[in-house]
């Protein structure tokens, strides 16, 4: 079966620009994970859902970053006014709920701000 | 602060010969550690999850041990191919809500003919 793929792969951006990265996590699979990735570092937990709610937003770094999700499906990753700070891999993965171990990833998306 | 730290943090081996990489973590409390290969341009994929009762795990030519109690793992990879090439990342996950992970910086596996 299909599995978790994002969109775009490949963004260039302006700095102070809005993007908007989306996530389509492997169907029937309620849980949902957005991570950064930057050059050199580990992966960095940004946000979860739950269905559609987020019981954890402790890892967005700042008000300019968002996220929601829609029909227990698709998500969006929204960084408005964006940064050159901001540049990263973002990566999402889909689990089958929030307690299994198991977390399937999307192959990312590179956002390079210029 | 749940750290994992990874080393070597880059390697290169022969085709054919073994490897271990090691990954030491203070994650509290915890609940499993899981090795992930991820290959340039693309997502990590699962290799092996454990959990604290558990102290090795193999899947295919890649074998995980656990030492909870010194907070350290090791991933041995057996024969290396070519295909091996990729970050080989421990993460570590806390009890708690969310399954949120604590990842580390990986370590760069290259295999030469």
């Amino acid at each position: 079966g299909a599995g978790v793929s994002q969109s775009p792969s490949n963004k260039v951006t302006e700095k102070g620009k809005d993007v908007e990265l989306r996530c389509d996590p492997i169907s029937g699979h309620t849980a949902l994970y957005w991570y950064r990735q930057s050059l050199g570092q580990g992966l960095e937990f940004l946000i979860y859902f739950q269905g559609n709610s987020a019981p954890d937003k402790s890892g967005l770094p700042s008000d300019r970053f968002s996220a929601e999700r829609t029909g227990g499906s698709v998500s969006t990753l929204t960084i408005q006014r964006t940064q050159q700070e901001d540049s990263a891999v973002y990566l999402c993965a889909s689990s089958p709920s929030h307690t299994s171990y198991e977390q399937y990833f999307g192959p990312g998306t590179r956002l390079t701000v210029t | 602060k749940n750290q994992v730290e990874q080393s070597p943090q880059s390697l290169i081996i022969l085709e054919g010969k073994n490897c271990t990489l090691q990954c030491n973590y203070t994650v509290s409390p915890f609940s499993n550690l899981r090795w992930y290969k991820q290959d340039t341009g693309r997502g990590p994929v699962s290799l092996t999850i454990m959990t604290f009762s558990e102290n090795t795990k193999s899947n295919g030519r890649y074998t995980a041990t656990l030492d909870a109690d010194t907070k350290q793992s090791s991933l041995h990879i057996t024969a290396s191919q070519l295909s091996d090439s990729a970050s080989y990342i421990c993460v570590v996950s806390a009890t708690g809500g969310g399954n949120k992970l604590t990842f580390g910086t990986g370590t760069q596996l290259k295999v030469e003919l």
